[in-house]
C-alpha cells in the first residue's frame, strides 16, 4: 500500500545550499510529476516525465532539475536554494494506457515542506 | 492555454449545511474535469471526475456536473460533516492526457 513516497517530510536550507527531494512509486506508473504549492495558491507544475529517460518542463522549472533513470524514481534537485523556493513540494504519478482519462488520475505523495532561510 | 478558476475561499459552514464550491474552466476542446481533495497534512487525492458534457461525478456524498454551456464543474454536497474539512481543488486535464491544470484551491472548514 505504499503508493507514492516522498522524503524528507521537512527540510530547512540556507540560501545557496543544494538538496535533492526524493520521490518513488511502486505502482509501475509511467507518468510522474513534481508540483509546488505556495500558501493560498494552487499547484504549479515544475517538471514531469512520461517514462524512464524522458523529462519535460512544466510551468515553473527555473532553479530545479530532474532525472528519471528508472520507472520508480523521480528525484527533484535544487542546486542553489533561494527564499523563493520556500514551498510545499508534491510528487505525483499516473498510469499511462491508451486511455487519456487514466493519465489524468494522479496519485500524490504526502509532500515535502521546504524552507529556505 | 488552459485555465481553471475556483471561487475564492475560505468557506466556513456549520455541520449539515449545504455546500457549493464554484469552478469554471477555459480550455481548447473539452477536457476531463476533476475535483481533488487535500486533507490536513496529506497529499491530494481524487474525489470525483467527469469526462464529457452532462456527466455527473459523485463520491462520498459530493457531486459535480460537467456543464459545457457554462464551462462549469461546481462541487456540491447536501449535508457537510466536520470530517469534510479540507482544501478542495478543481482541475482540468489536457486532451493529450499528460498534464493537469489546477485551480487555486478552496479551504473548507466545517464546525460542529
Amino acid at each position: 500500500n505504499a503508493g507514492v513516497t516522498q522524503t524528507p517530510k521537512f527540510r530547512i536550507l540556507k540560501i545557496g545550499q543544494s538538496m535533492t527531494l526524493q520521490c518513488t512509486q511502486d505502482m509501475n506508473h509511467n507518468y510522474m510529476y513534481w508540483y509546488r504549492q505556495d500558501p493560498g495558491m494552487g499547484l504549479k507544475l515544475i517538471y514531469y516525465s512520461v517514462g524512464a529517460g524522458i523529462t519535460d518542463k512544466g510551468e515553473v522549472p527555473n532553479g530545479y532539475n530532474v532525472s528519471r533513470s528508472t520507472t520508480e524514481d523521480f528525484p527533484l534537485r535544487l542546486e542553489l536554494a533561494a527564499p523563493s523556493q520556500t514551498s510545499v513540494y508534491f510528487c505525483a504519478s499516473s498510469y499511462s494506457t491508451g486511455q487519456i482519462l487514466a493519465k489524468n488520475i494522479q496519485y500524490f505523495g504526502a509532500g515535502t515542506r521546504l524552507s529556505v532561510l | 492555454g488552459n485555465s481553471v478558476t475556483q471561487m475564492e475561499g475560505p468557506v466556513t459552514l456549520s455541520e449539515e449545511a449545504f455546500l457549493t464550491i464554484n469552478c469554471t474552466y477555459t480550455a481548447t476542446g473539452y477536457p476531463s474535469l476533476f475535483w481533488y481533495v487535500q486533507y490536513p497534512g496529506e497529499g491530494l487525492q481524487l474525489l470525483l471526475k467527469a469526462t464529457k458534457a452532462d456527466d455527473k461525478g459523485s463520491n462520498k456524498g459530493f457531486e459535480a456536473t460537467y456543464r459545457k454551456e457554462t464551462t462549469s464543474f461546481h462541487l456540491e454536497k447536501g449535508s457537510v460533516q466536520v470530517s469534510d474539512s479540507a482544501v478542495y481543488f478543481c482541475a482540468g486535464g489536457e486532451t493529450s492526457g499528460s498534464r493537469l491544470t489546477f485551480g487555486e484551491g478552496t479551504q473548507l472548514t466545517v464546525n460542529p
